[in-house]
């Protein structure tokens, strides 16, 4: 079936912006993640989510940005008031498939690049 | 906490050598590890993982690894390098990454010369 996908691809925004991400995970799939992976680096966690609930915000980097899955399947990531360090590769991942399956496994989808000018 | 550390940001092979791409991790429980691979411009993509059971763990391509837990390890290789494994590798570990995050090492990029 289809694996993660993200929108957009590609984001460039002005300094001040608000951004919105969105992540479409493997449908069936019950826990959604974000990263964060600067230029160079490995990915970063931001927090996720057991279908609608949010389990663990602890990687947010502070209250600019904050994360929702109200229907327990798509997840957009917000960011407000965007800043120059902002700018990174966002990526979302999926795993635990309802139906069964390998539950170890996290699935990733191909990012969002976000540019802060 | 768990961490993991890669040592070499960057490994030169030619092509139908060994490759050998060193993971060592931080856990204080018995964790799942995992390699995953990035090829220029995709996303990332899952090369192998350890959960329980046999330590040397197989995967796509060619490639294995070991876990060994007296040297907290989990080293990649392959052994002969084919031009098309040029990409970004990156060891993870995780508690379990069925409802916990995966921790990622900082990569190591692996260039093929022929």
């Amino acid at each position: 079936g289809a694996g993660v996908s993200q929108s957009p691809r590609y984001k460039v925004t002005k300094r001040g912006q608000d951004v919105a991400l969105r992540c479409d995970p493997i449908s069936g799939h019950v826990s959604l993640y974000w990263y964060r992976q600067a230029l160079g680096q490995g990915p970063e966690f931001l927090t996720y989510f057991n279908y609608e609930a949010q389990q663990d915000k602890s990687g947010l980097p502070n209250d600019r940005f904050s994360a929702e899955r109200p229907e327990g399947s798509i997840s957009t990531l917000t960011i407000q008031r965007t800043e120059q360090r902002d700018s990174a590769m966002y990526r979302c991942a999926s795993s635990l498939p309802r139906g069964g399956g390998p539950k170890e496994t996290q699935y990733f989808g191909p990012g969002t690049r976000l540019l802060v000018l | 906490a768990q961490s993991v550390t890669q040592l070499g940001s960057h490994v030169s092979v030619s092509e139908g050598a060994l490759v050998l791409l060193r993971c060592n991790y931080s856990s204080s429980v018995p964790p799942y590890l995992f390699w995953y691979v990035q090829y220029p411009n995709q996303g990332l993509q899952l090369l192998l993982k350890y959960t329980t059971g046999a330590t040397l763990v197989k995967g796509i391509n060619g490639f294995e690894a070991e876990f060994k837990k007296s040297e907290t390890s989990f080293h990649l290789t392959k052994p002969s390098a084919h031009m098309s494994d040029a990409a970004e590798y990156f060891c993870a570990v995780s508690l379990n990454p069925s409802y916990d995050k995966v921790i990622f090492g900082p990569g190591t990029s692996l260039s093929v010369i022929p």
